[in-house]
């Protein structure tokens, strides 16, 4: 079945990196924009960044742009995190997403997630 | 930035009620709108995709509806397993932007 498998999240210091990594099968995953999203503690649902299939279209957050960078690997069936420069707001966890393209899109499945925590 | 506005922020109703969540977008995002269910402790699962189109195995009880800036979800009959936390999300245009959340809580 079409499944997502977060890992890397940890326990980080401000101003520290960390990676994330979200590992796919059950789909082609080379076909297919991937996502992450995050979620605070006890908060709403936060868009991060998107990757397109290939790679060449990336968009991110203004609130993660130039600490946060989001790569992939289809032969590896795997997309990336990379997160620097860490504050506590980032603290929260990461979900990965496959993004459903038609006409319209929507975000299907998402991964189990992962949770990054920023203290010092 | 597209601003998305979910009414109520949590509701109480019973097993066997018709509700109502409302999602208002700060500009026309025409059908490019999807719902989510989240349970406490679980990722969030797609319920509606282009506003009214129901994901495949979800209950029929769900429905959602409208264009434009203004959108509905409803839910004909909870049931015990409804009772979660829910996220419209508009896919007109980047950043990806969700509604803030409507908890469902059990009276």
């Amino acid at each position: 079945q079409v499944q997502l498998v977060e890992s890397g999240g940890a326990l980080v210091r401000p101003g520290g990196s960390l990676r994330l990594s979200c590992v796919a099968s059950g789909f082609t995953f080379r076909d297919y924009y991937m996502t992450w999203i995050r979620q605070a503690p006890g908060k709403g649902l936060e868009w991060v960044s998107y990757i397109s299939n290939n790679g060449s279209t990336i968009y991110y957050a203004d609130s993660v742009k130039g600490r946060f960078t989001i790569s992939r690997d289809n032969a590896k069936n795997s997309l990336y995190l990379q997160m620097d420069s860490l504050r506590a707001e980032d603290t929260a966890v990461y979900y990965c997403a496959r993004e459903v393209l038609s006409t319209l899109s929507w975000f299907d499945p998402w991964g189990q997630g992962t949770l990054v925590t920023v203290s010092s | 930035d597209i601003q998305m506005t979910q009414s109520p922020s949590s509701l109480s109703a019973s097993v066997g009620d018709r509700v109502t969540i409302t999602c208002r977008a700060s500009q026309s995002i025409r059908s490019y709108l999807n719902w989510y269910q989240q349970k406490p402790g679980k990722a969030p699962k797609l319920l509606i995709y282009a506003a009214s189109s129901l994901q495949s195995g979800v209950p029929s009880r769900f429905s959602g509806s409208g264009s434009g800036t203004d959108f509905t979800l409803t839910i004909s009959s909870l049931q015990p397993e409804d009772f979660a936390a829910y996220y419209c999300q508009q896919s007109y245009s980047s950043p990806y932007s969700f509604g803030q959340g409507t908890k469902l809580e059990i009276k």
